[in-house]
């Protein structure tokens, strides 16, 4: 029964280079979100997808950042030409369902991000 | 104003005693709330959620809710040293966005 898989766990970029996170969802999840948490810092809301679909980006910044969750395989966070403030740990999370009052997330062990 | 606040701590207990963790928020038509445990280093830990006004209680926790004075807040009974975390209150406004509090760090002394 394995639940929300996150790879790599920990990543370390230089300045310039893509950072590419990987996540898996629980099996049978089909909504998908990634969190952000800055040290120190709470987790803020990126991005959620749905299978080939992303549903709301609004967290995440215009630049560098993009997300996708394809039909086949997990769902990608993609960042380029990463710069230190994007040093953070990236969690993921995922439900089977959105909209309902009792719907829970379910968080991945997440990719720890530096940048040096 | 934050969307939802926290004292940030620690708040120190003895170990055996009750700790209370406190958390507002502002946006009003918020309707689903959860406590997440996050140990150092770790992901976020699912412990409590509670949709309805009053109390819900599983085991040693118990998560009261106040949606007129927007307050929710988590009561850890018979507290432990293993229990040494950073609790984070998440609200969610709508119908899958989370947002999470800075958190609590608790810090259980034995």
């Amino acid at each position: 029964n394995a639940g929300v898989m996150q790879n790599p766990r920990h990543l370390v970029r230089r300045r310039g280079q893509e950072a590419r996170l990987r996540c898996s969802p629980v099996k049978g999840h089909s909504h998908v979100y990634w969190y952000r948490q800055l040290p120190e810092e709470g987790l803020k809301f990126m991005v959620y997808l749905q299978k080939e679909n992303i549903i709301d980006e609004s967290g995440m910044p215009k630049e560098r950042f993009s997300a996708e969750f394809p039909k086949e395989g997990p769902s990608i966070l993609r960042i380029q030409q990463v710069v230190r403030g994007d040093s953070a740990a990236y969690f993921c999370a995922s439900s089977p369902l959105a909209g309902q009052s009792t719907d829970t997330q379910y968080f991945g062990p997440g990719t720890r991000l530096t940048v040096l | 104003q934050k969307e939802v606040e926290q004292n940030s701590g620690p708040l120190s207990v003895p170990e055996g005693a009750i700790a209370s963790l406190n958390c507002t928020y502002s946006d009003r038509v918020s309707q689903s709330f959860f406590w997440y445990r996050q140990y150092s280093g770790k992901s976020p830990e699912l412990i409590m959620s509670i949709y309805s006004n009053g109390d819900k209680e599983d085991g040693r926790f118990t998560a009261q809710l106040n949606k007129a004075s927007q307050y929710v807040s988590l009561l850890i009974r018979d507290s432990q040293p293993s229990d040494s975390a950073t609790y984070l209150c998440a609200v969610r406004p709508g119908t899958y966005k989370y947002i999470f509090g800075t958190g609590t760090r608790l810090k259980v002394l034995a």
